[in-house]
């Protein structure tokens, strides 16, 4: 079975740095496209970041320089550092995995989300 | 990179209503649109791929239709367990990234 499990969530103070795991089981990290989505509290979903199986990665243009994603093969984990936190960083984070092809690719199952909360 | 809209925002129905929730996107996307169910304090969950491809375990009054520019998600008949915020997604290519739009909620009439 499939699972998606987070953690390392938290309050924060702005500027400060976290850092969510994202423990994977029934699958292969390493072989897949993995992302993290987020969702500010009453907001709607935000792509935020996503590593390929080759390892390259990319970042909302929100996110670019401040976060990281990555991932130990041998924990078959995913990680996401966030650094410089602010205050419009606050949302519940989920780790998905991707699928795609010919029809496109879209999130097929999710974490269960991990909330960040930067405030003073 | 592609926009999504969707309408509408906010949809009131009963139980057995047919409901029909559209996207349109800014650019062609050719088929490549997803759908998602999210309750309250729960991760989402997709229900459609590939614009009409049901995801498996998902109950077949979901469908979904459309191409390039305008997609629908219907509910042929809609269940208790429906109520619920609905959101479509697609990828831009490059830079790769992936946007959703701003979500539908669907309410107990």
């Amino acid at each position: 079975e499939v699972q998606l499990v987070e953690s390392g969530g938290g309050l924060v103070h702005p500027g400060g740095s976290l850092r969510l795991s994202c423990a994977a089981s029934g699958f292969t990290v390493s072989s897949n496209y993995m992302t993290w989505v987020r969702q500010a509290p009453g907001k709607g979903l935000e792509w935020v970041s996503v590593i390929y199986s080759g390892g390259t990665t990319y970042y909302a243009d929100s996110v670019k320089g401040r976060f990281t994603i990555s991932r130990d093969n041998s924990k078959n984990t995913l990680y996401f550092q966030m650094n410089s936190l602010r205050a419009d960083d606050t949302a519940v984070y989920y780790c998905t995995r991707a699928r795609g092809g010919s029809s496109g690719w879209y999130f097929d199952y999710w974490g269960q989300g991990s909330l960040v909360t930067v405030s003073s | 990179d592609i926009q999504l809209t969707q309408s509408p925002s906010f949809l009131s129905a009963s139980v057995g209503d047919r409901v029909t929730i559209t996207c349109r996107a800014s650019q062609g996307t050719s088929s490549y649109l997803a759908w998602y169910q999210q309750k309250p304090g729960k991760a989402p969950k997709l229900l459609i791929y590939g614009a009409s491809t049901l995801q498996s375990g998902v109950p077949s009054r979901f469908s979904g239709s459309g191409s390039e520019t305008e997609f629908t998600l219907t509910i042929s008949s809609l269940q208790p367990e429906d109520f619920a915020a609905y959101y479509c997604q697609q990828l831009n290519s490059y830079p790769p990234s992936f946007t959703f739009g701003p979500g539908t909620k669907v309410d107990i009439k």
